[in-house]
């Protein structure tokens, strides 16, 4: 059964750059769609951003300019970078993975969450 | 963008039939997946394609999808049933993924 676990600051001034890691293991990264999503206090699921493991990547129109997603194959990683963060980018941020080869595929494992506040 | 429309809550007692309605324009034509989200615990797929169920899932909880809507059937409800639903869609050939609203499923 594939591992995944967030790793980052849990606490992030406003207008600064939020930065995750996730790690895999018990799995190979490669071959997979990695995804990033998240969940504000009360709400509901949001998807961030997805990246193949051969760096080919897309996001949510709606955060498309903030966001960058990179893969670290050599170390089984792969991170997410938010730019310009608000209050309203405070949420618990999940990584989770996707599809064999093939983006649109359900999310079959997902890591534990962590939680990011955005302070002023 | 494609939306997803559930309802806030359902409510059903022990040992009865859970369904969860999850509507879309042409949701028929997608592959529809659902997600179980216990308070403080990360999402787990229970349905997918429809109606697929992983490895170590119930066959209690079940899936459809016709037409104009998806549902999620959980049958023989137990109180550890008792959590958020949340439909999801890959929309525009993996375009970008898309949640519904989510389901707060209530154990009487």
């Amino acid at each position: 059964q594939v591992q995944l676990q967030e790793s980052g600051p849990g606490l992030v001034k406003s207008s600064e750059t939020l930065s995750l890691t996730c790690t895999v293991s018990d799995a190979s990264i490669s071959g997979y769609y990695w995804n990033w999503l998240r969940q504000s206090p009360g709400k509901g699921l949001e998807w961030i951003a997805y990246i193949f493991s051969d760096g080919s990547t897309n996001s949510n129109p709606s955060l498309k300019s903030r966001v960058t997603v990179s893969v670290d194959t050599s170390n089984s990683q792969f991170s997410l970078k938010l730019t310009s963060v608000t209050a309203a980018d405070t949420a618990v941020y999940y990584c989770a993975r996707g599809g064999r080869d093939v983006v649109a595929a359900p999310l079959d494992n997902w890591g534990q969450g962590t939680l990011v506040t955005v302070s002023s | 963008s494609y939306v997803l429309t559930q309802p806030p809550s359902v409510s059903v007692a022990p040992g009865q039939t859970a369904r969860v309605p999850c509507d879309g324009n042409s949701i028929g034509v997608q592959n529809v997946h659902w997600y179980q989200q216990k308070p403080g615990q990360a999402p787990v797929l229970v349905v997918y394609d429809d109606s697929a169920r992983p490895s170590g899932i119930p066959a209690r909880f079940s899936g459809a999808n016709s037409g104009k809507s998806a549902s999620l059937t959980i049958s023989g409800v137990e109180a550890g049933d008792e959590a958020d639903y949340y439909c999801q869609v890959w929309n525009g050939d993996g375009d970008h993924l898309v949640f519904g609203p989510g389901t707060k499923v209530t154990v009487l």
